[in-house]
């Protein structure tokens, strides 16, 4: 139990484009997702908390109008990433939250912004 | 603020061997703590956790860690490596009435057969 997906795995798109990523809980509802960008070699940095219903929480030095959060559903969320510049290549994780201090994390979904 | 840190970027241990992924945390309060393992270009796996009760926590494939108040740390253990345990480890802790853990650099372990 406790499955995470998302959609795509791998997407490239061209400077200036927009990407949209999905995360969906498929067997569990998620009141809170969370997004994570991961550098390569280096740590899970946290983006947002994400709530079903209400609007994101950034973190400090993500920028909201770049990064559009939706968690229009208990298993949905998506992540948008506007005007996408080669600097936002990395490789981006969701995860739910299933309320016992566990998070369940999608399998990833690697960005190349060209 | 809550910090974590993994000292080890990467540890090699040969097959069979005993294995230890070292973690010290910093936070306010009571800790709650996570290990986590991701294979490449994979999301992350969830071990073990330690919220309360025992401080020795026993976890998936045959994982444990231990839970030292007075020296903050939280280390992974196995008593026989495999091959296949080769992956990206994470430590997480949270606390102070924060549930979102702050997550480690991570340590690259390395089982040689």
């Amino acid at each position: 139990g406790a499955v995470v997906s998302q959609h795509p795995s791998w997407v490239i798109c061209k400077s200036g484009t927009s990407v949209k990523i999905e995360c969906r809980s498929l067997d569990f509802q998620a009141t809170t997702m969370f997004w994570y960008r991961q550098f390569p070699k280096q740590s899970l940095m946290l983006m947002a908390t994400s709530n079903e219903g209400s609007k994101a929480t950034y973190e400090q030095g993500v920028e909201k109008d770049k990064f559009l959060i939706n968690h229009a559903s208990l298993t949905l969320s998506t992540l948008t990433v506007t005007s996408a510049h080669p600097e936002d290549s990395s490789f981006y994780i969701c995860s739910g939250d299933l309320g016992n201090y566990e998070q369940y994390f999608g399998p990833g979904t690697r960005l190349t912004v060209t | 603020a809550q910090s974590v840190a993994q000292p080890e970027d990467q540890v090699n241990v040969a097959e069979g061997n005993p294995l230890t992924v070292k973690c010290t945390y910093s936070v306010s309060g009571n800790p709650y703590l996570f290990w986590y393992v991701q294979y490449p270009n994979r999301g992350l796996q969830f071990l073990l956790k330690y919220i309360t009760g025992d401080n020795l926590v026993k976890g998936s494939y045959g994982f444990e860690a231990e839970f030292n108040k007075s020296q903050t740390s939280f280390h992974l253990k196995k008593p026989s490596a495999l091959v296949s345990d080769s992956a990206l480890y994470f430590c997480a802790a949270g606390g102070g009435g924060s549930y979102i853990p702050t997550f480690g650099r991570g340590t690259s372990l390395i089982v040689h057969p």
